[in-house]
């Protein structure tokens, strides 16, 4: 069965640039998360979305963070205008229906902000 | 300047050993408890799973015990291997529900413990 997918895999860009960030959930599963993963902090939630809605987007550091869910198979994260302190690696993850359920994470993109 | 990053626990074992890894967690309303392993360059895999209502449950070489008491979560590997050498995470779900009452399943992780498994 398909994963969580993820792409791309690797970005590296020069700060300034906008970024776009991909994924596209476990098919049947209504709640997706997008997360961050550093040295630093460790792995924090951004955003998440229950039917493509977003429930809690405290976790988003700044209005340079946006994330849309414009169906059931697709979620972007954007990042505009990039920073090299956003560098990290950021994850998606899905939940099937009904909460208590595993969360089932994509492989991340490594995003490398110069 | 020097980064700080922050500073896992770290557990090493002989391969063959069993490993006990420890968790606090921080929300007494938490109903849903979740052990993931996280290998290099990939995201986190879910391991085993517990709900509130229990105190152990056991997988294929692993068990994860909970004692709501204290508020603390451990996974036990039995029989360490090698490829079991990763990063840990113990994970909680704060039961926030929708209008619906259906849980929408956020999770508030751990910061993880690095498990090292010498052959």
């Amino acid at each position: 069965d398909a994963g969580v997918i993820q792409s791309p895999r690797h970005e590296v860009t020069e700060m300034g640039q906008e970024v776009t960030l991909r994924c596209k959930p476990i098919s049947g599963h209504n709640s997706l998360f997008w997360y961050r993963q550093t040295m630093m902090r460790g792995l924090e939630l951004l955003i998440y979305f229950n039917n493509n809605v977003p429930i809690d987007d405290s976790g988003m550091p700044e209005d340079r963070f946006s994330a849309k869910m414009p169906n059931a198979s697709f979620s972007t994260l954007k990042i505009q205008p990039s920073e090299p302190r956003d560098s990290a690696v950021y994850f998606c993850a899905s939940t099937l229906k009904g909460g208590n359920q595993p969360q089932h994470f994509g492989d991340g993109t490594r995003l490398s902000i110069l | 300047g020097e980064s700080v990053g922050l500073h896992l626990p770290t557990l090493s074992v002989q391969e063959g050993d069993n490993s006990i890894i420890n968790c606090a967690y921080s929300n007494s309303a938490s109903d849903y408890f979740i052990w993931y392993k996280q290998e290099s360059g990939k995201g986190p895999q879910f391991i085993i799973d517990i709900r509130s209502n229990m105190d152990k449950r056991q997988g294929q070489r692993v068990t994860v015990l909970l004692n709501k008491t204290v508020k603390h979560l451990s996974l036990q590997i039995a029989a360490t291997q090698p490829g079991d050498s990763a990063v840990y995470f113990c994970a909680e779900n704060w039961g926030l529900k929708n209008a619906g009452g259906t849980s929408y399943g956020k999770l508030t992780f751990g910061q993880g413990t690095i498990l090292t498994v010498h052959p």
